[in-house]
């Protein structure tokens, strides 16, 4: 049972437009939810959280929303980079005393960023 | 450098093999949390600890076993391997056990089972 799911494999933009990943959860009781970018050959590094408090949160160029109802959230990258071209992971966990501390993982997307 | 070592980077054994994999977290960071990549795979998640205890489970199969050691360091432990074992095995690390903190991650080791 896929408790996170990222339904885009890849994704290619052009450099300096809009990326926006998506991602869509099941499990009503995920409170925090983080994007991990991975490059090839390393382990992935943490981007972007937010708290299920909030509905955006935002860093630099990295913007994440939270839509609780629709149980969605997604990133966006504005403006893009070559250097942001990786594969983008979405996990979710739940806080203390919640259904999991754990972090769940989506399957990824792969961002090509085109110069 | 995330401040979590794994080691080795990379492993190749034959089937039927065990093999031990190690980690050390970040200074400070009392959970770890193990994690395998399969080929066109997201990360799955094995298994986590909090300062020495076993915290949550995921899919973790019986032929695969961790432990936290008094020193924070954790071993993930696969015997019987298959070839389908072969995968990235990351391991993270956070200060705490519970949800709202970022974990940070190793650059995993290799496993090449043949």
């Amino acid at each position: 049972d896929q408790q996170v799911k990222q339904n885009s494999p890849s994704l290619s933009v052009q450099e300096g437009r809009i990326s926006i990943l998506n991602c869509d959860y099941t499990n009503s009781m995920f409170d925090y939810f983080l994007w991990y970018k991975k490059y090839p050959a390393e382990g992935p590094t943490f981007l972007i959280s937010i708290s299920s408090i909030k509905d955006k949160n935002e860093d630099g160029r990295f913007t994440v929303f939270l839509n609780k109802s629709a149980k969605h959230l997604s990133l966006h990258i504005v403006p893009s980079q070559p250097g942001d071209s990786a594969v983008y992971f979405c996990a979710a966990s739940g806080s203390y005393g919640g259904a999991t501390n754990k972090l769940i993982f989506g399957t990824g997307t792969l961002l090509a960023v085109q110069p | 450098d995330s401040g979590v070592t794994q080691t080795p980077k990379h492993l190749i054994t034959a089937t039927g093999q065990r093999v031990t994999l190690r980690c050390s977290p970040r200074s400070g960071d009392l959970s770890v949390y193990w994690y395998q990549q399969s080929l066109d795979q997201g990360l799955q998640f094995l298994i986590q600890y909090y300062n020495g205890e076993e915290r949550a489970k995921g899919n973790i199969l019986e032929r695969f076993s961790a432990q936290q050691f008094p020193d924070l360091h954790s071993e993930l432990n696969l015997s019987s391997l298959e070839l389908g074992d072969s995968a990235l095995y990351f391991c993270a690390s956070s200060v705490e056990g519970y949800g709202d903190t970022e974990a940070f991650f190793g650059q995993g080791t290799r496993l090449t089972v043949v």
